[in-house]
């Protein structure tokens, strides 16, 4: 079991500039989310989903979006990146029923926006 | 506000000695309360986990909840350097999401 990865590891983008990053789990787990990680900040969620095919809003969704396509990927996009959005991006899962709230994140992937 | 706080620091303390952690929260709706551990560019991994009011161990960690002044604390006895990372208080919002507190960076000195 892999767990939960995401690609990259690290990327530097130009203010303006695209991307999508990719969280993948192979623990069949129901609710996927992303977060963002600032100094002082803690953990900040952006976007979540509870099942293949549904996305939600989460506490700082602006510039972003998603898609879950598959049960077992949630793509995070930035469709014009802004210097405020440099930051450390974990991804999450876990199971959608039961009693366990645990959620199993990602390494993260670090992100600057020049 | 934020609804749940928890004091950034950073701690520092010499090996043996009892670390405390602490979060408060505002909403008395929450429902499970969690500990995360954090290591220096890695991802949180869940520490601890409980429901109700009072104390639940692990080993040498203890999770303490307060539900009536809402307060939740870990304490780590006889620290080791392998604890020092960041430790963030989750509470869950509803059945879906986590809040997190700030995350307490904690350095244990040999």
């Amino acid at each position: 079991n892999a767990g939960v990865t995401q690609t990259p590891k690290f990327r530097v983008l130009k203010t303006g500039q695209s991307m999508t990053l990719l969280c993948a789990q192979d623990m069949n787990h129901e609710y996927m989310y992303w977060y963002r990680q600032d100094p002082g900040m803690g953990l900040r969620l952006i976007h979540y989903s509870v099942g293949e095919g549904t996305t939600a809003k989460g506490e700082v969704p602006d510039g972003y979006n998603v898609s879950r396509l598959k049960k077992q990927n949630f793509l995070l996009g930035l469709e014009s990146a802004a210097p405020s959005q440099t930051s450390v991006y974990f991804c999450a899962s876990r199971y959608g029923q039961g009693a366990s709230k645990t959620q199993y994140f990602g390494p993260g992937t670090r992100l600057l926006v020049l | 506000q934020k609804e749940v706080e928890q004091d950034p620091g950073p701690l520092s303390v010499p090996e043996g000695a009892i670390v405390s952690l602490n979060c408060t929260y505002s909403n008395s709706a929450f429902q499970y309360f969690m500990w995360y551990r954090q290591y220096s560019r890695k991802g949180p991994e869940l520490l601890m986990y409980t429901y109700s009011s009072g104390n639940k161990e692990d080993g040498r960690f203890t999770a303490q909840v307060d539900k009536s002044s809402k307060y939740i604390s870990l304490f780590i006895r006889d620290s080791q350097p392998s604890d020092s990372a960041t430790y963030l208080c989750a509470i869950t919002q509803g059945a879906q999401k986590l809040v997190f507190g700030q995350g307490t960076r904690l350095t244990i000195n040999p």
